[in-house]
């Protein structure tokens, strides 16, 4: 089935300490985002990727970074995680119409 | 800036209950909006998309219906289960390819 993969479900990683999420699709979707989600709270749009084009919210942290190698896999790099970043990471696609997003199943990050 | 409400933030109701969930947004000039559903510790599976020129969708029990000129969207759940229990969140898209969320309603449905 084409779907959304997302790896690991669970990361812990120590204050300071880089950490690399990532996300692969089976969709050939062209856009491909990266979501936050802390406790009882809405996704936040941290960034998305339009084939290679990078769009970085402008409230999301320089602390936060993403590559998108090619079209299946994109990656979320924290450079310098706090607690405050102790959260789920969600990666979603759709494709070039506005036809809805696909949600993969999350990372569950914990900063020690 | 489109903002995305959800109310009531929690509910929780006796099973075989019909209900509706409210989602209201401040800009009518939305591409589409997806509800989802999201259980606890868990990732947002896809319930039920509306395009900007659509007035409702159903799948099963459930039934969303968009009024843009109002900046509403409903979600009927009918004859709720207990396996309905989750947090319903959803999404305006507004703005191209980007999704702005509700806080998310939080449903219990009582056995």
């Amino acid at each position: 089935d084409a779907m959304v993969i997302q790896n690991p479900r669970y990361q812990v990683t120590q204050f300071g300490k880089p950490v690399t999420l990532s996300c692969s699709q089976t969709l050939n979707h062209n856009v491909m985002y990266w979501y936050q989600q802390k406790s009882s709270q809405a996704p936040k749009l941290l960034f998305h990727y339009y084939d290679k084009d990078f769009n970085n919210e402008a409230d999301t942290p320089d602390n936060f970074q993403s590559r998108r190698p090619n079209t299946s896999f994109c990656f979320l790099d924290i450079r310098s995680p706090g607690l405050g970043d102790a959260a789920m990471y969600l990666c979603a696609t759709s494709a070039d119409s506005p036809l809805g997003y696909t949600f993969g199943s999350g990372t569950r990050l914990t900063v020690v | 800036k489109q903002e995305v409400t959800q109310i009531p933030a929690a509910l929780s109701v006796p099973e075989g209950e019909n209900l509706v969930l409210n989602c209201s947004f401040t800009d009518s000039a939305i591409y589409n909006l997806q509800w989802f559903r999201q259980d606890p510790g868990k990732g947002l599976t896809s319930l039920l998309l509306i395009q900007s020129s659509q007035r409702e969708q159903t799948s099963g029990r459930l039934n969303a219906s968009l009024d843009k000129s109002s900046g509403r969207s409903t979600l009927y759940i009918a004859a709720s289960q207990p396996g309905d229990s989750a947090t319903y969140l959803c999404a305006v898209g507004s703005g191209t390819y980007k999704y702005i969320f509700g806080t998310g309603t939080r449903l219990k449905v009582l056995a």
